[in-house]
């Protein structure tokens, strides 16, 4: 049973491009999470989402920054006009059903230059 | 809203030492409890995670105890090694509202041979 995928592991865009971070939960997981973790500190929540819903995306930036998990595929993690202080580390978890137990992928590292 | 806060946020000790790492948090309403562990560049490793409803749960060398009314958490490493070296999280799930997990900023810690 594959755990939490997410890809790319690395990702390098420059200012004003668009990022997309892909994260496949684990199997039979139907509910997804984002977190963003800056350099030396600790990961704050960013969006929790079910299969075409959004259900808290009260982390989320107000502008450039988008979540969606659909019905078939994984989910997307879209940043757009990326700046340097959008460099992080991205990660998804994922759980099942009406158990709060995080699985978190290996996370992708995006780096603006 | 929840706060959650770990203490202290680094630490150093010789191999062999027992140690403990603190979490408080503000809002005792909460669903379960989680520790994990971060190793560099890595993802998050889940290590044991305490339900709302129970005191402690313990895993090897490691204990962690869930008092909620004081809003305290405390990880209990016995026998440390230096491949404990590592960066604990303290993770808090709401108990209303819909699941939503808030992270502290870690502790790093760092295990001298």
């Amino acid at each position: 049973n594959a755990g939490v995928m997410q890809n790319p592991r690395h990702l390098v865009r420059r200012r004003g491009q668009e990022a997309r971070l892909r994260c496949s939960p684990m199997k039979g997981h139907s509910h997804v999470y984002w977190y963003r973790q800056l350099p030396e500190e600790g990961l704050k929540f960013m969006v929790y989402l079910q299969k075409e819903n959004i259900i808290d995306e009260s982390g989320m930036p107000k502008e450039r920054f988008s979540a969606e998990f659909p019905k078939e595929g994984p989910s997307i993690l879209r940043i757009q006009q990326v700046v340097r202080g959008d460099s992080a580390a991205y990660f998804c978890a994922s759980s099942p059903p009406g158990v709060q137990t995080l699985h978190f992928g290996n996370g992708t590292r995006l780096t603006v230059t | 809203k929840q706060e959650v806060t770990q203490i202290p946020a680094a630490l150093s000790v010789p191999e062999g030492e027992n140690l403990v790492l603190n979490c408080s948090f503000t809002d005792s309403a909460i669903y379960n409890l989680q520790w994990f562990r971060q190793d560099p560049g890595k993802g998050l490793t889940s290590l044991l995670l305490i339900q709302s409803s129970q005191r402690e749960q313990t895993s090897g060398r490691l204990n962690a105890s869930l008092d909620k009314s004081s809003g305290r958490s405390t990880l209990y490493i016995a026998a440390s090694q230096p491949g404990d070296s590592a960066t604990y999280l303290c993770a808090v799930t709401r108990g209303t509202g819909g699941f939503k997990t808030i992270f502290g900023a870690g502790t790093r810690l760092f295990v001298k041979a």
